[in-house]
């Protein structure tokens, strides 16, 4: 079974100010994809961003961008200009038909974002 | 397009009883996941339909069923509810795929006493 790790529990940033939050992942497969979840305290699970493992250039969505290392099986997930609004748990997730379509997450990253 | 929505929001059972949740995918969507999410396990699958087809199980007892309907709703069942079994329930929905994005409803908040 493929692993999903995100090895900070926590994370801090300063409103305007950029973070990076890791991911790295454990498979043998060659096609999958990749995606970055917000959870914030509604609960409401937010599709963030998504990577395609067949694809070379990183995925940027507005302030939001990944760094995919497919040699490495790293994953992280760029926020720039932080705002209050991005305050949530970040959760990275695996998906390959192997995998049966199921989204296997990470145990998530919470991210605080001080005024 | 209308999100992903479940019913109930809330639910507070006590041991021994059954409960079912609902799930109505956003329109289009033939494909529905469920997940559990409790603090200590985190986010864990526990099954995924598709076209009233249980494609994918994840692994967890048999106290744990769902099913889909024509329209695509879904709805899962839980029998006799333990302590354990306390957790948000999300569900998922997405066009056919592992390409395809899930987009998560609210989620059912379910408490066993």
């Amino acid at each position: 079974a493929q692993t999903v790790t995100q090895s900070q529990p926590e994370m801090s940033v300063q409103e305007a100010e950029t973070v990076t939050l890791s991911c790295t992942y454990d498979t043998s497969e060659s096609d999958y994809y990749l995606f970055w979840y917000k959870q914030p305290p509604s609960r409401q699970m937010i599709l963030v961003i998504r990577q395609e493992a067949y694809k070379q250039q990183n995925a940027t969505e507005n302030r939001f961008s990944v760094n995919f290392q497919k040699a490495a099986k790293s994953f992280s997930l760029k926020i720039s200009d932080s705002q209050l609004g991005d305050a949530a748990m970040y959760f990275c997730a695996y998906r390959s038909a192997n995998s049966g379509y199921a989204l296997n997450f990470g145990k998530g990253t919470s991210l605080l974002v001080t005024p | 397009k209308a999100g992903v929505t479940q019913t109930p929001r809330y639910l507070i059972k006590t041991r021994g009883q059954q409960v079912t949740l609902s799930c109505s995918p956003i329109s289009g969507h033939r494909s529905v996941s469920w997940y559990q999410q409790t603090p200590g396990q985190g986010l864990q699958f526990l099954f995924e339909y598709f076209s009233e087809t249980q494609r994918n199980k994840g692994n967890f007892p048999g106290r744990f069923s769902g099913r889909q309907f024509s329209n695509s709703r879904s709805e899962m069942n839980v029998s006799t509810l333990e302590l354990g079994d306390s957790a948000l329930y999300l569900c998922a929905s997405s066009l056919l795929g592992q390409g395809y994005e899930q987009y998560f409803g609210p989620g059912t908040r379910l408490t066993v006493t």
